[in-house]
Order: C-alpha cells, then sequence, then structure tokens
C-alpha cells in the first residue's frame, strides 16, 4: 500500500499569503495519478486537482498542483477566506487508493 | 447537478450487519464507476470500496474483504454497501463517491462525494 505523508500538519496563515502543502508518497507514483480534495468543516471533501495538475470544474486558477520525484505539492497563491479548510492528497496510481491525513490551512 | 445520497447507517453491535444505499442523480449514471470512501477520526479519509460501471468488476481494501460486498443497479441509479460481521473500527462516515472514470480498478480519480451516512459499531 502507499502511504501518503502531508506537511505541516498545520499551516498558519493571513489571507493574501501564499501557502504551499507538501505530500510526500513512500513509493513512485506517477504524478499523472494524484489529486488534491478541500474539505471544510461538515461537509464532504471536494476534487480540487486531478491528474497532479489540473482543476477540476469551477476551482479557481490560484490553485495549482506540482510534482517532483515522489514529492507533491498543491500552492494556493493568495489565500481568500473560503480556501482555509483541510487539503488531503490522493494516489489513484496503485490500488488501494490511499489518502493522506491532511493539512489544516489556518487563519494566523 | 450531480448528486448523490447515502442512506441507511445506524448504530448497530459488533458482528451484525447493515446495508448502506446511495441514490445517484444528474449524470448519466452507467458511464462511471462508483466507490466508497469512509473517514473516520482515527484513520482520516479510507478507500474502503470500488465497482465498474457495469459491475463487471469490484474492488476492496483489505481489510474489508470477504465482509462487505458492493453492487449497483443500473435501473435505479443507486449504489449499495452491503456490511457483515461488522466490527467497531468500521465506525465512520461513509462517502457515496463518483469516479472520472468507468472503470474502478483503474480509477481517473474521485470528482463527487455524497455528504455521508454515519455508521457506528458499539456494544
Amino acid at each position: 500500500e502507499i502511504v501518503l505523508t502531508q506537511s505541516p500538519g498545520t499551516l498558519s496563515l493571513s489571507p493574501g499569503e501564499r501557502a504551499t502543502l507538501s505530500c510526500r508518497a513512500s513509493q513512485t507514483v506517477s504524478s499523472s495519478y494524484v489529486a488534491w480534495y478541500q474539505q471544510k468543516t461538515g461537509q464532504a471533501p471536494r476534487l480540487l486537482i486531478y491528474g497532479m495538475f489540473h482543476r477540476a470544474t469551477g476551482i479557481p486558477d490560484r490553485f495549482s498542483g506540482s510534482a517532483s520525484g515522489t514529492d507533491f505539492t498543491l500552492t494556493i497563491s493568495r489565500l481568500e477566506p473560503e480556501d482555509f479548510a483541510v487539503y488531503y492528497c490522493q494516489q489513484y496510481d496503485r490500488s488501494p487508493w490511499t489518502f493522506g491525513q491532511g493539512t489544516k490551512v489556518e487563519i494566523k | 447537478e450531480v448528486q448523490l445520497v447515502e442512506s441507511g447507517g445506524d448504530l448497530v453491535q459488533p458482528g451484525r450487519s447493515l446495508r448502506l444505499s446511495c441514490a445517484a442523480s444528474g449524470f448519466t449514471f452507467d458511464d462511471y464507476a462508483l466507490h466508497w470512501v469512509r473517514q473516520s477520526p482515527g484513520k482520516g479519509l479510507e478507500w474502503v470500496a470500488g465497482i465498474n460501471w457495469n459491475s463487471g468488476n469490484t474492488d476492496y481494501e483489505d481489510s474489508v474483504k470477504g465482509r462487505f460486498t458492493i453492487s449497483r443497479d443500473n435501473a435505479k441509479n443507486s449504489l449499495y454497501l452491503e456490511m457483515s460481521s461488522l466490527r467497531l473500527d468500521d465506525s465512520a462516515l461513509y462517502y457515496c463517491v463518483k469516479d472520472r472514470g468507468a472503470v474502478a480498478s483503474n480509477s481517473a480519480g474521485f470528482d463527487f462525494w455524497g455528504q455521508g451516512t454515519r455508521v457506528s459499531v458499539s456494544s
């Protein structure tokens, strides 16, 4: 099973700042099969990015994905108030499909 | 608008069975694979099971193999999860999730999630 480790656990930032979230895989994962999700309190996860850098429908372009080896990054270029939430990475390269433990982006 | 509405969650004793359902609308149901994903405070998000567009193939996470069965009825736009021999660590919020593709074992990512139905296993 591929284990995804996200860092940091919590990111404290102010609106307008840049957020950089990391996700490291325990084995080689094709970057084409990495997704990022946003989850707000009391809501279901929402797909942000799939195929490493493709934004899902309706997702603003301040969200972007990138990869380097087994390290994957979600960048939010300028945080809006609605962006404060928990973010999860996921690999769907090899079953079982697995998720990271999440990074909480909170208001500083 | 894609909608996935789960039902069937309950408080049950260890060893008992439960059937979850998911009613789907807003997309061509039999074009896509579907999954169940659960979330608990202790384990985070955990994929449980997936099924192809035509029920031709199913896939399970190891801890539920032999205990859970995923199925679908394309005529009713519905997804199901039969859970038996429930254990304490099966307690979670269970989400019905739509795949972007048609083949569960070759997932294209999860693009829509329901709001979940809660399963609590306790004596």
